[in-house]
């Protein structure tokens, strides 16, 4: 079985501030991670991956993610936020073999950047 | 376009009232799934399907019923619906040959039952 930790539910920052939403996982296996984005009354979009190779990935908007398989995490970061950003993040596990798709997800960190 | 297409995207109904949300894909994606989204819950998988005629339970199936009769749709259906079953619910696709690793999510249906 799988799961995936959020640590932070809420995340205010202020706008230009650096932020960094956290993310551990638990797997018995090998997997791919995610970070998916869902902004307000829309579904989700792929944010960035890690599926092997360099631990450190960066995807879209300035996001970056590090992968640390010692301790099991995929923290998100971005050097400076902007108010666009605020939206919720789902931090999710998939086995990377197999033949089981399922994503399984965190709870959710609902970022807010305020002026 | 790639795109997941969900119908309707707010549904308000009556307890036991049948009910059935529309997902459509133009990727011609094999794999086809089912989440809901609850406060605090994050994202749990209903059921998915590998391929045409090919389905199976993910997590939290009970009340809830899907058919997979041509590649590109794959609808939910609710039989019975009951206030429980109050949620938003996304539907996604993923391509397995070659084997893809981003899932498209459709823009989700938020469902009330009263």
């Amino acid at each position: 079985a799988q799961s995936v930790t959020q640590l932070d539910s809420q995340v205010p920052v202020f706008e230009e501030a650096p932020v960094e939403l956290r993310c551990n996982y638990s797997s018995s296996v090998s997997v791919y991670l995610f970070w998916y984005v869902q902004y307000p009354n829309q579904g989700l979009q792929l944010l960035l991956k890690y599926l092997s190779g360099s631990t450190l990935v960066k995807g879209i908007n300035g996001f970056e993610a590090e992968f640390n398989k010692s301790q099991t995490s995929f923290h998100l970061r971005k050097p400076s936020v902007h108010i666009s950003d605020t939206a919720e993040y789902f931090c999710a596990v998939q086995n990377s073999g197999g033949s089981n798709y399922k994503l399984t997800f965190g709870k959710g960190t609902l970022l807010t950047v305020n002026p | 376009e790639a795109q997941v297409t969900q119908n309707p995207r707010y549904l308000i109904t009556v307890t036991g009232k049948k009910l059935t949300v529309t997902c459509s894909q133009n990727m011609n994606h094999e794999y086809m799934s089912w989440y809901r989204q609850d406060p605090g819950l994050g994202l749990r998988q209903i059921y998915y399907s590998m391929n045409v005629e090919v389905t199976d339970k993910g997590d939290v199936p009970e009340g809830y019923k899907v058919s997979r009769k041509e590649k590109r749709n794959f609808p939910l259906i609710l039989e019975s619906p009951s206030p429980n079953q109050t949620s938003l619910y996304f539907c996604a696709s993923l391509s397995l040959w070659p084997r893809g690793t981003e899932a498209f999510f459709g823009q989700g249906t938020r469902l009330t039952v009263v």
